[in-house]
């Protein structure tokens, strides 16, 4: 079975940083592009970061540019994101999700990240 | 940047068909995606280059793309299909996700 798995997210103060995690199982990540959305509190999608498959074509949302950074471990079945300077509008569900064809066809369950003092 | 506008509702009745817009510039040069976000639960995609379906979406569910409008329509709609829905377009290689509409069934 298809699963991407999130992990690393909780509660951290603003200017605080976390990582996130993304764990594959049921195929190998290194054929596909991958990508972190998020979704604030009661809002909608917004798509944060993307990494190549060689993790040689990186991008960023403006919102988050500076701050985050992507990554990736094909060996591990795994991608990255490493977040800095964490705002409090940065409080959201982040998904990591594949590309196939132009659509996102798999996304993980969601990690929690709650930016409070 | 470019953006893609959704209308925030649409209701319909059970059985009856529903329509969810998604406009953007030229967006019919481009191609769209839909998904469908249940309370609680992950997006799911539902169509995929402007009218094609995943394995597994049922056949009620199909979208079309031209002009400045991508459209989502589902036929037959049941209770089930209750449910936010997202279209989403490339911006040379960024992704952008429309608002949002929330489709009531009643």
């Amino acid at each position: 079975e298809v699963q991407l798995v999130e992990s690393g997210g909780g509660l951290v103060k603003p200017g605080g940083s976390l990582r996130l995690s993304c764990t594959a199982s049921g195929f190998t990540i290194s054929g596909h592009n991958m990508h972190w959305v998020r979704q604030a509190p009661g809002k909608g999608l917004e798509w944060v970061s993307s990494i190549s498959t060689s993790s040689s074509y990186i991008y960023y949302a403006d919102s988050v540019k500076g701050r985050f950074t992507v990554s990736r471990d094909n060996a591990k079945n795994s991608v990255f994101l490493q977040m800095n300077s964490l705002r409090a509008e940065d409080t959201a569900v982040y998904y990591c999700a594949t590309v196939t064809d132009g659509g996102l066809d798999y996304w993980g369950q969601g990690a929690l990240v709650t930016v409070s003092s | 940047s470019y953006e893609l506008t959704q209308p925030p509702s649409v209701s319909v009745s059970p059985g009856q068909t529903a329509s969810i817009t998604c406009s953007g510039d030229k967006l019919g040069d481009k191609y769209a995606c839909w998904y469908q976000q249940r309370p609680g639960q992950s997006p799911v995609l539902v169509i995929y280059q402007d009218s094609k379906r995943p394995s597994g979406i049922p056949e009620r569910f199909s979208g079309s793309n031209s002009g400045n409008t991508a459209t989502l329509t589902i036929s037959g709609t049941q209770a089930m299909d209750e449910a936010d829905f997202y279209c989403q377009a490339w911006d040379s290689d960024t992704v952008i996700f429309g608002g949002g509409t929330k489709l009531t069934v009643l």
